[in-house]
């Protein structure tokens, strides 16, 4: 099993739609989660940390499920500008290091 | 502030020759990380220094990857020689502090993108 697994999609939804990803991991240890978001031909960039009480920026929300041991995000009210390639990341305990997952490839259409 | 700086952003040679890549990461962060992405794929981590020591080197192929971080600030990744499947991104990160807590980005180059033929 991958210590990070995602769906890499494509996902495909209209303007204005909900779109939720999730990201499951096989370390039940795991401390600190992200969501990263990749442009196409550019850099990773964080979009946000995942707390375990669950955290909101804006349109965009972030769970953690211990008990099933999965992250997700949740985008609201899509934009075309939020059409990217979102990427899982999880640091593995005992360790400084951050694993990253496949990425989930999201396309917002007009 | 300035962010990670990267050269070349693109290189193109031949399987079995050697190629250097450089990186410049952001003043007074102690954490610098190389990735490679193959296309369709995350970034994985070859090697991770904390100042000028390594941290983790576990997936760098060392019979042909060579990394270096002198004097804690700049670093150089070396691939001698070159095979096709090195063919990707090689992204450098960098942290403000060891790298693994929820309160420390990384924040990335734009990568130097490597085509073996």
């Amino acid at each position: 099993r991958k210590e990070v697994e995602q769906d890499p999609g494509p996902f495909n939804v209209p303007e204005g739609a909900t779109v939720a990803f999730n990201c499951t991991y096989s370390n039940s240890a795991s401390q600190s989660f992200f969501w990263y978001r990749q442009d196409c031909r550019k850099e990773p960039k964080l979009l946000m940390s995942v707390y375990s009480s669950g955290n909101e920026d804006g349109r965009f929300t972030a769970q953690l499920n211990r008990a099933s041991q999965y992250i997700s995000l949740l985008i609201r009210d899509s934009k075309l500008s939020d059409s990217a390639t979102y990427l899982c990341v999880v640091n593995p305990p005992g360790t400084y290091k951050y694993i990253f997952g496949t990425g989930t490839r999201l396309k917002v259409l007009a | 502030e300035a962010g990670v700086a990267q050269s070349p952003r693109y290189k193109i040679i031949e399987k079995r020759q050697s190629v250097a890549f450089w990186c410049n990461p952001i003043s007074g962060h102690a954490t610098l990380y190389w990735y490679q992405q193959i296309l369709g794929q995350g970034p994985k981590l070859l090697i991770q220094f904390q100042n000028n020591g390594v941290v983790d080197d576990s997936q760098l192929p060392k019979d042909r990857f060579s990394a270096e971080r002198l004097k804690g600030v700049d670093s150089t990744l070396k691939i001698q020689p070159a095979k096709l499947e090195d063919s990707a991104v090689y992204l450098c990160a960098s942290s403000r502090l060891a790298g693994g807590s929820r309160t420390d980005t990384q924040y990335f180059g734009p990568g130097t993108r490597l085509t073996v033929l």
